[in-house]
């Protein structure tokens, strides 16, 4: 299974809100609850920012939020700041536990505060 | 704290093997699901396979089944990923990561990663 389509950039002023998306099928991320985020600043690793469509974990911002509507799910960063500045990965259950894939995530979006 | 610490990375030659570890501590290693997920120089990230609590679950991305076999020592708090008939495209940094208590596929601690390197 093909990584989820993501924009491959977006970009922001501090302050402003940026949406990135992530688009599946009727038989992965349409049909599960269960898409997260992560953020990965560059030589770390992955931070979970969203988890089931559109929960918070503990500790991360509330200027981070989640949604899905039918088969696209959105990430949305509102008050840009110049620590938002990193690749962003959806992820989704693959709706199949067998072939080609459990876990299927996005092709990862670069955010650029300007 | 939770803390995913992998080893065992490095240079291997087409059609070796590694065997990948990750020691976690500062949480209760038996109640969750782990997964091993690599991301390959300059790309994105992969998920690569993942392991039910007591090992009777195990999944796997088609790319690596066969060559590869997650498993877990729940007395020594500790993941492992075999890596057999090791190819180019397999070179990637390969991180060790917590699951949920359910077989929910989300990821919420991370190891700081490993790189494995695959070339003659």
């Amino acid at each position: 299974q093909s990584a989820l389509p993501q924009p491959a950039s977006v970009s922001g002023s501090p302050g402003q809100s940026i949406t990135i998306s992530c688009t599946g099928t009727s038989s992965d991320l349409g049909s599960y609850n269960l898409v997260s985020w992560y953020q990965q600043h560059p030589g770390k690793a992955p931070k979970l920012m969203i988890y089931e469509v559109s929960k918070r974990p503990s500790g991360v911002s509330n200027r981070f939020s989640g949604s899905k509507s039918g088969n696209t799910a959105s990430l949305t960063i509102s008050g840009l700041q110049a620590e938002d500045e990193a690749d962003y990965y959806c992820c989704s259950y693959a709706g199949s536990t067998t072939s080609p894939s459990f876990v299927v995530f996005g092709g990862g979006t670069k955010l650029t505060v300007l | 704290e939770v803390q995913l610490v992998e080893s065992g990375g490095g240079l291997v030659q087409p059609g070796g093997s590694l065997r990948l570890s990750c020691a976690a501590s500062g949480f209760i290693f038996s109640s969750y699901w782990m997964s091993w997920v690599r991301q390959a120089p300059g790309k994105g990230l992969e998920w690569v396979a993942n392991i039910k609590q007591d090992g009777s679950e195990r999944y796997y991305v088609d790319s690596v089944k066969g060559r590869f076999t997650i498993s877990r020592d729940n007395a020594k708090n500790s993941l492992y990923l075999q890596m057999n008939n090791l190819r180019a495209e397999d070179t990637a940094v390969f991180y060790c990561a917590r699951g949920s208590s359910s077989w929910y596929p989300q990821f919420d601690y991370w190891g700081q990663g490993i790189l494995v390197t695959v070339s003659a």
